[in-house]
């Protein structure tokens, strides 16, 4: 069953770059049919989805941080990875990489189906 | 952006209840929505796809039904590791989104 996991560093300073990497286990990152997503959680648990990238580089981001983001995958290592520049205190979260699952059976798509369990990221000098 | 306004916040409820949990698209979106549970400190479940169908090894307790801007999540008879918070998500178009979640305490 796949599994995902987040890692990255848990405190970032303001203006620095937030960086995190998803480690894709127990599937491969270059299946078909999958697009592998960033969402964040806020204190406040309103959720936000960042964006997403195809094994082939594709990436689709939302333009409220389409300015400041970019997303990488590495096949060879079935991770997948975020760059968040410029960061704010704004932008302190709880961030989740998410598969995107595109199959579709007679009409239901099956959606977001495995979450990974998250990592708290702080923007704080 | 497809705004989901998912009610009520919160829901104070007791083991064997009935419970529902509704969500609003300000626009239609077909039957792209799924329902997922959290847990303090655990991952995300994705509980239903499509409005209405089960991930495999979800409890049969839990439904979801509707379609185009109204939806709803019901579980038949609570049990103790069904209080959790709720979060409805169309995936309909881009920038997904999400509601702000329902709360389900232990009454």
């Amino acid at each position: 069953q796949v599994q995902l996991q987040e890692s990255g560093p848990g405190l970032v300073k303001p203006s620095q770059t937030l960086s995190l990497t998803c480690t894709v286990s127990g599937g491969s990152i270059s299946s078909d049919g999958y697009s592998w997503n960033w969402i964040r959680q806020f204190p406040g648990k309103g959720l936000e989805w960042i964006g997403y990238i195809y094994k082939s580089g594709t990436t689709h981001y939302n333009p409220s941080l389409k300015s400041r983001l970019s997303m990488s995958v590495d096949t060879s290592k079935n991770q997948f990875s975020l760059n968040l520049s410029s960061a704010t205190a704004a932008d302190t979260a709880v961030y989740y990489c998410a598969r995107d699952n595109k199959f579709c059976t007679d009409g239901r798509c099956y959606g977001m189906d495995v979450w990974g369990q998250g990592t708290t990221v702080n923007v704080s000098s | 952006d497809i705004q989901m306004t998912q009610s009520p916040s919160s829901l104070s409820a007791s083991v064997g209840d009935r419970v529902t949990i509704t969500c609003r698209a300000s626009q239609d979106i077909n039957n792209y929505i799924t329902w997922f549970q959290q847990r303090p400190g655990k991952a995300p479940k994705s509980l239903i796809y499509a409005a209405s169908s089960l991930r495999n090894g979800v409890p049969s307790r839990f439904t979801g039904s509707g379609s185009g801007t109204d939806f709803t999540l019901t579980i038949s008879s609570l049990q103790p590791e069904d209080f959790a918070t709720y979060y409805c998500h169309q995936y309909k178009s881009y920038p997904h989104t999400f509601g702000l979640g329902t709360t389900l305490e232990i009454k």
